[in-house]
Parts: structure tokens; C-alpha cells; sequence
């Protein structure tokens, strides 16, 4: 069946642009998850949903990040005036059960 | 807080030589424990996971990983590599309450099986 899908995959921003990744997760998971992955590091966690509810948001690392999932399916992280720093792969995962995620291929976003 | 620390940043072995790539975590509470395996340009796929019981578990691709609680560690190993397990490999975990999909990865070992 189909898997989670990511677009886009790849996206080039100039600094201080504004970004939205979308995340279309396996039809009826419940659970959808953000990850940021820095060039050779593991992902880190930037925030949580359970259908439309965000409810954890702790990882994402500024007041630029923003994610919504209106109507607990597809799901969109926006960043604002996008800085260098911001330069990583972001992972969507979703999930039936909370222990068992299915991750997307990634959007690779480059700032410039 | 939780931690994972994965011993090795890379590992290089033998096509049909058997591996293990090491991984400790700490926490304070109970966890939860997995191995990914990510190839070049996709994302995570779950090799294997330790919810309960039997502490030795067993993956796809004839993974299988061993939950040791006194030592916090979660070792992954194959009896004998091919050359298309080479990958970046993750551990993880995550913690048995409300925030059990909260993942917390180590930084990753890069397997490379030559032949």
C-alpha cells in the first residue's frame, strides 16, 4: 500500500524566505510526527499530532516553526524567514500505534 | 531525559563477516527500543523494536538486537553482511508513557560491507 509521502522533496530557499514541507501520512494513522535531521546526525523530534490536535511541540526550535493538521491527515510544517541553521532533511512520520512509526523519504531543505 | 549514544560512528567489515553495532541509551524511566536502517536519499525503516518480554528480538533482514537493562544498552547484530546492508543504521527510544511516539535517536553508525 502507499507509504507516507513528503513534498517536496527538495527545496532551495534564500535566507529569509518563508517555507511550507507537506506531509500526507498512511491513510488512518492516527499519529503524525516531525523530525528535523541535520547533516550526519540522528533526527530529532520537533513535534507531535494525534488527528488534529498538536500535543507536543516542544522540539521545534524557534517561534519561525509552525505545523498544523487541520483535519487530522495531510500536514504542513511552515518555517519563516528561513535561516542558514534551518538547512536540514525534515522527516514526517506517522503512526496507528505510537510505538510503531512509518517514515517518509524527507523534504531536503537547503537555505542559501 | 533521554539519551542514545551509538559507540561507533562508522563501521567497516567484510561481506559475509558477522557485525554488531553498538548503542547505549539512558532514561529514567521504562523504555521502549528500536533499530533503523536509512539508505541514501530515503527515510527511516524499522529494522527491529524491543516493546516487552523476550529480550533478545529479532528483525528483517536477519537483524537482531539484544535489551540489556543493567547495562542500558541495545546492541544490534548480523551473523553474516551483504553487500546491500550497507546503510546508516539509528537506534532509538522512546519512553512507555503518554509521549511514547517521542523518538529520541542516537547520531548514527554507517555500515559499509565490502567485498
Amino acid at each position: 500500500g502507499a507509504g507516507v509521502s513528503q513534498s517536496p522533496r527538495y527545496k532551495v530557499a534564500k535566507r529569509g524566505q518563508d517555507v511550507a514541507l507537506r506531509c500526507d501520512p498512511i491513510s488512518g494513522h492516527v499519529s503524525l510526527f516531525w523530525y528535523q535531521q541535520a547533516l550526519g546526525q540522528g533526527p530529532e523530534f520537533l513535534t507531535y499530532f494525534q488527528n488534529e490536535a498538536q500535543l507536543d511541540k516542544s522540539g521545534l526550535p524557534s517561534d519561525r516553526f509552525f505545523a498544523e493538521r487541520p483535519e487530522g491527515s495531510v500536514s504542513t510544517l511552515k518555517i519563516q524567514r528561513t535561516q542558514q541553521e534551518d538547512s536540514a532533511v525534515y522527516l514526517c512520520a506517522s503512526s496507528r500505534l505510537a510505538y510503531e512509526q512509518y517514515f517518509g523519504p524527507g523534504t531536503r531543505l537547503t537555505v542559501t | 531525559a533521554q539519551s542514545v549514544t551509538q559507540l561507533d560512528s562508522q563501521v567497516p567489515v567484510f561481506e559475509e563477516a558477522p557485525v554488531e553495532l553498538r548503542c547505549n541509551y539512558s532514561s529514567s524511566v521504562s523504555v521502549y527500543l528500536f533499530w533503523y536502517v536509512q539508505y541514501p536519499n530515503q527515510g527511516l525503516q524499522l529494522l527491529l523494536k524491543y516493546l516487552s518480554g523476550s529480550t533478545l528480538v529479532k528483525g528483517i533482514n536477519g537483524f537482531e538486537a539484544e535489551f540489556n537493562k543493567s547495562q542500558t544498552s541495545f546492541h544490534l547484530r548480523k551473523p553474516s553482511v551483504h553487500i546491500s546492508d550497507t546503510a546508516e543504521y539509528f537506534c532509538a527510544v522512546s519512553d512507555r508513557g503518554t509521549n511514547a511516539g517521542k523518538s529520541t535517536f542516537g547520531d548514527g553508525t554507517t555500515l559499509t560491507v565490502k567485498p
